[in-house]
């Protein structure tokens, strides 16, 4: 079956701009959520969607939003973009923890300038 | 509050030497735990996990993690690496919270095996 399917793979933007990252989930799977992966800071844990719900949200600033639609595809949204958000951003779609295997896209590289 | 402590940040091995990744975590509560390994350019990929049951759980790639619940580690091994295991791998738990679960991540250990 199809994997975990994150767009686009590399962005460039203007600090200020704002963004739109893309997830399709493993057909099935209700649960997706989303990390922030720096150097030295490893996994940072934004938020959680299950059916089209937000179940939990990290200690991002309000910028950071995000949605899930009824397919289970969903959307993250930085808004007035800083330096400090270049990072890749992962997306892990699973059939809802807490035992359950979360299955990894290969993330988008947002590079802010 | 539960956190995952992984204690090396790199580690460089030689080719078919043994290794050990070591990952405590601090959780009031029964955990779920698992390894993930990450190569360049990629997502995270499954290597095991432990749910319940036998304290030693077996992966994929030869890789195999003991839970310890006294000392509350789940240590990843190898007994022996190959090139091929040069890779990011990250520990991490499945913790209860506000009715459901999330994952906490470690920072993550930079295996480099050396020819």
């Amino acid at each position: 079956k199809a994997g975990v399917t994150q767009t686009p793979r590399y962005l460039i933007k203007t600090r200020g701009q704002q963004v739109t990252l893309s997830c399709s989930p493993i057909s099935g799977h209700r649960s997706v959520s989303w990390y922030q992966q720096t150097p030295g800071q490893g996994l940072q844990f934004l938020f959680e969607y299950f059916s089209e719900t937000q179940r939990n949200k990290g200690n991002f600033p309000g910028r950071f939003s995000g949605r899930q639609f009824s397919n289970s595809r969903s959307e993250m949204n930085v808004s007035t973009l800083e330096l400090g958000d270049s990072a890749l951003y992962l997306c892990a779609s699973s059939l809802g923890p807490p035992n359950t295997e979360a299955f990894f896209g290969q993330g988008t590289r947002l590079t802010v300038v | 509050a539960q956190s995952v402590t992984q204690l090396d940040s790199q580690v460089p091995v030689f080719e078919e030497a043994p290794v050990e990744l070591r990952c405590n975590y601090s959780s009031s509560v029964s955990v779920y735990l698992f390894w993930y390994v990450q190569y360049p350019n990629q997502g995270l990929q499954l290597l095991l996990k432990y749910l319940s049951g036998s304290t030693l759980v077996k992966g994929i790639n030869g890789f195999e993690a003991e839970f310890n619940k006294s000392q509350t580690s789940f240590h990843l091994r190898k007994p022996s690496v190959h090139i091929s295991d040069t890779a990011e791998y990250f520990c991490a738990v499945s913790v209860p919270t506000s009715g459901t679960y999330k994952y906490i991540f470690g920072t993550g250990t930079r295996l480099k095996v050396l020819a």
